[in-house]
């Protein structure tokens, strides 16, 4: 089935290490993106890449870092992690297309939940 | 600057009940509006989408919205709920046609069925 694949689906972290979130889809979107979810918050997008090669800061971005090498994979890096980066991420991707962009549908990954301790 | 305001942060109902799921959103240029559903410990999926023409948008599952104008509003509907229904649900905004899927979330509301 098409779509999104994340891993880890949970993981615990001590404060201070460093953790890649990996995020792969098969639909050959240009567009992915990482978004945190906390609760009361909704999602906060964190990184985006619009085609491969290519990334930009959202509206969270501290912390975080992102690399683009290929079209399909979009891997999160947390350098050293806090405990305020305890959340569940998500990963997405949409289909640049053709005209507007703001209109593209999102295709969302399950999740990747994160403890920092 | 965009954003996106959900009124009621929980909802519960009755099965077989109406429910109104209520958005308003605030933007100084047009605007692309969503409605995102998130099933327990599921990522997002769409549920619907207003992108111009008619105001009033059918989704998937039985729910619509209406786009208001000059109320700054998206309320999602649906005249009989389910159990399955039971989710989180997002209003989303993206205004001015900009970068790819840089959009405001709403906070989310949970709907809650009760049998």
């Amino acid at each position: 089935i098409a779509g999104i694949t994340q891993a880890p689906t949970s993981q615990i972290l001590a404060a201070g290490r460093r953790m890649t979130l990996r995020c792969t889809q098969d639909m050959r979107h240009n567009a992915m993106y990482w978004y945190r979810q906390d609760l009361g918050l909704g999602l906060r997008l964190i990184h985006y890449s619009n085609t491969a090669g290519t990334t930009g800061k959202g509206e969270v971005p501290d912390g975080y870092s992102v690399s683009r090498a290929n079209t399909d994979d979009f891997p999160l890096t947390l350098a050293s992690a806090v405990p305020s980066q305890t959340s569940v991420y998500f990963c997405a991707s949409s289909d640049s297309g053709q005209g507007s962009s703001g209109a593209n549908v999102l295709t969302f990954g399950a999740g990747s939940r994160l403890t920092v301790l | 600057a965009q954003s996106v305001t959900q009124l009621d942060s929980q909802v519960p109902v009755f099965e077989e009940a109406p429910v109104e799921l209520r958005c308003n959103y605030s933007s100084s240029v047009s605007v692309y509006l969503f409605w995102y559903v998130q099933y327990p410990n599921q990522g997002l999926q769409l549920l619907l989408k207003y992108l111009s023409g008619s105001t009033l948008v059918k989704g998937i599952n039985g729910f619509e919205a209406e786009f208001n104008k000059s109320q700054t509003s998206f309320h999602l509907r649906k005249p009989s709920v389910h159990i399955s229904d039971t989710a989180e649900y997002f209003c989303v905004i993206n205004a001015g046609g900009t970068s790819y899927g840089k959009l405001t979330f709403g906070q989310g509301t949970i709907l809650t069925v009760h049998p």
